[in-house]
This record gives C-alpha cells, structure tokens and sequence, in this order.
C-alpha cells in the first residue's frame, strides 16, 4: 500500500522569504509524485510533478520541489513567498507499476503568506 | 479549454434519500476518477474508469456507493440511501491517458451535506 505524510498541518512564511512545504511518501517501486493546490470552493490544480529524470522538478507559479529517493521526500519550494500562495497545498504518490495511476494525497498543508 | 465540471455545487440531502452527482470530464480524456475529500483531509480513490469501463471500485465505501460512465465521457456518481457519513466534497478527475504519468484535473467538486 502507498502512503503520503505532510508533516506539517500550517506553514507560515513571509512575503519575500521563501518556503518549504515537505511530503515523505511511501511505496512500491519508484514513484510518480505530484503536488496540488488547493483554493477555497475550487478544486485542485496541479502543480508539477516528478517521474523520472532530474530530481529538480519545476512547476507552475515559481514552486519547484526535489525528489530525494534515499530520504522517500518530495518537498515543495518556492525561493521568494508571495501572499497570494496562500492556499492548501497537497502532495500526491501515484503506483508506477500499474496501467492507471489512482493517486494516494496526504492530508494536506495550509500554507499562510503574511504581508 | 474547458476545464472539468460537477453540477450540482451544493446538495443536501435527508438521512434515506437518493443523490446523483454529476461530472463533465475535459473533452478527449479517456481517464476519469471519483475521488472523497472529508473536512480537512485529503481526497481518498473512490473509483477509475478508462473510457466506458469501470477498472476500478476499490474505493467505493460500501454497496450504496454506485458510478457509471456508459458512454466514455459524462459520468454519474450515486449514493442509495444517504447517511451523515457520506457528508463531504466529491471530486472528479480525468486525465489524458491511462498512464500512470498523466496528471489529473479535477473539477470544483460537489459538497454533500447529509441531514
């Protein structure tokens, strides 16, 4: 069985200082990762996410995140915090090894941006 | 494009009572899932299907739970007989492929308040 801890249930951060939002997954063989996020009423919006290659993954809005195998991480980051990113954040690990992926969240982040 | 779509937003629903709950996928996927976001939790799988077929229903809660996509696009969600434990956002996604790489789009999901 696949799993997703977000160890972290808020982040707080300042406009211009940058973030980490972290995610340790567990699974059989090598993962697919993704990260979401989530606006209030709004449904989820994908992020980036890390299949294979360089573990350097860059997404959408200026977020990044590094795929760590030894450490099973997956966290997300973005160099320079505005308030706007203020959201709930989600990591994902989809099954490699299937024909279909059914993607396994963690419970989420909230992340909060002060002016 | 036009993204992916659930009608209705809202419903509430009586202890007992039927619902059906409605998703437009993005034109062209042939990958669509139902997943259930519980207050303050991550979406959990419900059920897959790949074009008209239901691969997947490991997810479903219980024998209540029934969903169907007879034509490869639209599909339908129903609850038999609510209960207060099936209060929660359902939210579907659909995505390009069958592959496990392909990201998937979620819709803004319909919140369910069972009373």
């Amino acid at each position: 069985a696949q799993s997703v801890a977000q160890p972290e249930d808020q982040v707080n951060v300042a406009e211009g200082n940058p973030l980490t939002v972290k995610c340790t997954y567990s699974v059989s063989g090598n993962p697919y990762l993704f990260w979401y996020v989530q606006y209030p009423n709004r449904g989820l919006q994908f992020l980036l996410k890390y299949i294979t290659g360089d573990n350097l993954v860059k997404g959408s809005y200026g977020f990044e995140a590094e795929f760590n195998k030894s450490q099973t991480s997956f966290h997300l980051k973005k160099p320079s915090a505005l308030v706007s990113d203020s959201a709930l954040y989600f990591c994902a690990v989809g099954a490699r090894n299937s024909g279909y992926s059914t993607l396994t969240f963690g419970k989420g982040t909230m992340l909060l941006v002060s002016p | 494009g036009a993204g992916v779509s659930q009608s209705p937003r809202y419903k509430v629903a009586k202890r007992g009572q039927d619902v059906a709950l409605r998703c437009d996928p993005i034109s062209g996927h042939v990958s669509l899932f139902w997943y259930q976001q519980a207050l303050g939790q991550g979406p959990e799988f419900l059920t897959y299907f790949q074009n008209e077929a239901q691969l997947d229903k490991s997810g479903l809660p219980s024998d209540r739970f029934f969903a169907e996509r007879p034509e490869g696009s639209v599909s339908t969600l129903k609850i038999q007989r609510t209960q207060q434990e099936d209060s929660a956002v359902y939210l579907c996604a659909s995505s390009f492929d069958a592959g496990s790489s392909y990201e998937q789009y979620f819709g803004p999901g319909t919140r369910l308040t069972v009373t």
